[in-house]
């Protein structure tokens, strides 16, 4: 049973424009989040987390928000540069040191 | 370079050979992780290895052995794979408690 979901395979976005990455989740005692990047031949890197205590977080161009009534957390990347095509994994942590990742979403950022 | 080195970048194996995975870090994190990408699944987690001990084998069938001679250094040998078995190959380490991993490259590994 997948615990963290990432239903969007793909998503195209103009240069310039709003891209939002989609998250959800089952198992209510996650308590942290994550969004991984990750080119090709390469591994993820972490990008941006949140804490279950918060509801938004941060960080230049990358902001995460999280319901967690919902079980919903979202990435919104503005605005999108042609660097930002990637494959991005949503993935949550309980109180272990395991995370549990997404099958990941593929960014295409449109000239 | 991410500081957490993998070894080889490719693999081609028969479901007969043996061969080593390597996983290096000289990041002084204290676990190391094994992780399987299969195409259209969910990075699913295979070993966790904290201060040379393992803590965790997530239902991962005997022909994967890991092995962690000490905190740098993480090894996982095949055995009689499988074609199912042909996937990204993830070596990750943190410090114990902190969610940051920092992830290897990959080996990409093809069983024929």
């Amino acid at each position: 049973d997948q615990q963290v979901k990432q239903n969007s395979p793909s998503l195209s976005v103009q240069e310039g424009r709003i891209s939002i990455l989609n998250c959800d989740y089952t198992n209510s005692m996650f308590d942290y989040f994550l969004w991984y990047k990750k080119y090709p031949a390469e591994g993820p890197t972490f990008l941006i987390s949140i804490s279950s205590i918060k509801d938004k977080n941060e960080d230049g161009r990358f902001t995460v928000f999280l319901n967690k009534s919902a079980k919903h957390l979202s990435l919104h990347i503005v605005p999108s540069q042609p660097g930002d095509s990637a494959v991005y994994f949503c993935a949550a942590s309980d109180r272990d040191d395991k995370i549990i990742f997404g099958k990941g979403t593929r960014l295409h950022i449109l000239p | 370079e991410t500081g957490v080195t993998q070894t080889p970048r490719h693999l081609v194996m028969g479901m007969t050979n043996k061969k080593s995975l390597k996983c290096e870090q000289h990041l002084g994190h204290n676990a190391m992780y094994w992780y399987k990408q299969s195409a259209k699944k969910p990075l699913e987690l295979m070993f966790v290895y904290s201060l040379e001990e393992r803590v965790e084998n997530n239902s991962v069938p005997s022909r994967f052995s890991p092995e962690c001679p000490n905190s740098s250094h993480l090894f996982l040998h095949l055995h009689t794979l499988q074609p199912e078995d042909s996937a990204l190959y993830l070596c990750a380490s943190s410090h114990r408690g902190n969610y940051g991993y920092t992830f290897g490259s990959g080996t990409r590994l093809t069983v024929v």
